[in-house]
């Protein structure tokens, strides 16, 4: 069965650096996107980041770019979120999900992970 | 970047109909995504395209879509859809995405 698992969360200090994985099986990983979308704890979700089956493209939003990187292991089956220069706002659940696309239906986010929570706190 | 718009609440008696709306301009070009959070637990689709479910969605979820306005209804509602409700879809730049703010369903 498809499985998404994400690691790394923690307390981190403001300007800090932390490093978040999303470990994927149960599918051919190099044929989907995966993205990133936060929560802030009793807040609503936030789109963070995606990058393509292949590595080739990774799109971030405004809130996080310039300070968070996703790269992907295709020979691992892992995604990587390296988040530098953490800000207070950045604290939240951390969830990767798959990317489904069909020319019919557009995108969807079909499975998700459990969600790592990352605290930013001196 | 663009945004989607949503009612922070709404409440529907058991049993009866609730349409849940997403407002954005993304929408005239992009079909929403719908999804469903219960407390403590990761998002689930249960509405993509122009009114697709996967597998395992009951068929009283449904989806619409209108020149900017994309449409959740539960059709029969039941106390177990009480939740948090998201749209999102790509936005005018169509390489990044948006999510709505949110709609909490409360089933009386």
């Amino acid at each position: 069965q498809v499985q998404l698992v994400e690691s790394g969360g923690g307390v981190v200090q403001p300007g800090r650096s932390l490093r978040l994985s999303c470990a994927a099986s149960g599918f051919t990983f190099s044929t989907y996107g995966i993205h990133w979308v936060r929560q802030a704890p009793g807040k609503g979700l936030e789109w963070v980041a995606v990058i393509w089956n292949d590595g080739s493209k990774q799109y971030y939003a405004d809130s996080v770019k310039g300070r968070l990187t996703v790269s992907r292991d295709n020979s691992k089956n892992m995604v990587s979120l390296q988040m530098n220069s953490l800000k207070a706002e950045d604290t939240a659940v951390y969830y990767c999900a798959r990317d489904v696309w069909d020319s019919e239906s557009e995108t969807r986010f079909d499975y998700w992970g459990q969600g790592t929570l990352v605290t930013v706190s001196s | 970047s663009s945004e989607l718009t949503q009612d922070p609440a709404v409440s529907v008696a058991l049993g009866q109909t609730v349409r849940i709306t997403c407002q954005g301009d993304s929408l005239r070009s992009y079909y929403a995504s719908w999804y469903q959070q219960k407390p403590g637990q990761a998002p689930v689709v249960v509405i993509y395209g122009k009114n697709n479910r996967p597998s395992g969605i009951p068929d009283r979820f449904s989806g619409s879509s209108s020149g900017n306005t994309a449409s959740l209804t539960i059709t029969g509602a039941q106390a177990e859809d009480e939740a948090d409700y998201y749209c999102n879809s790509r936005d005018s730049s169509g390489n990044h995405w948006v999510f709505g703010g949110g709609t909490k369903l409360t089933v009386l």
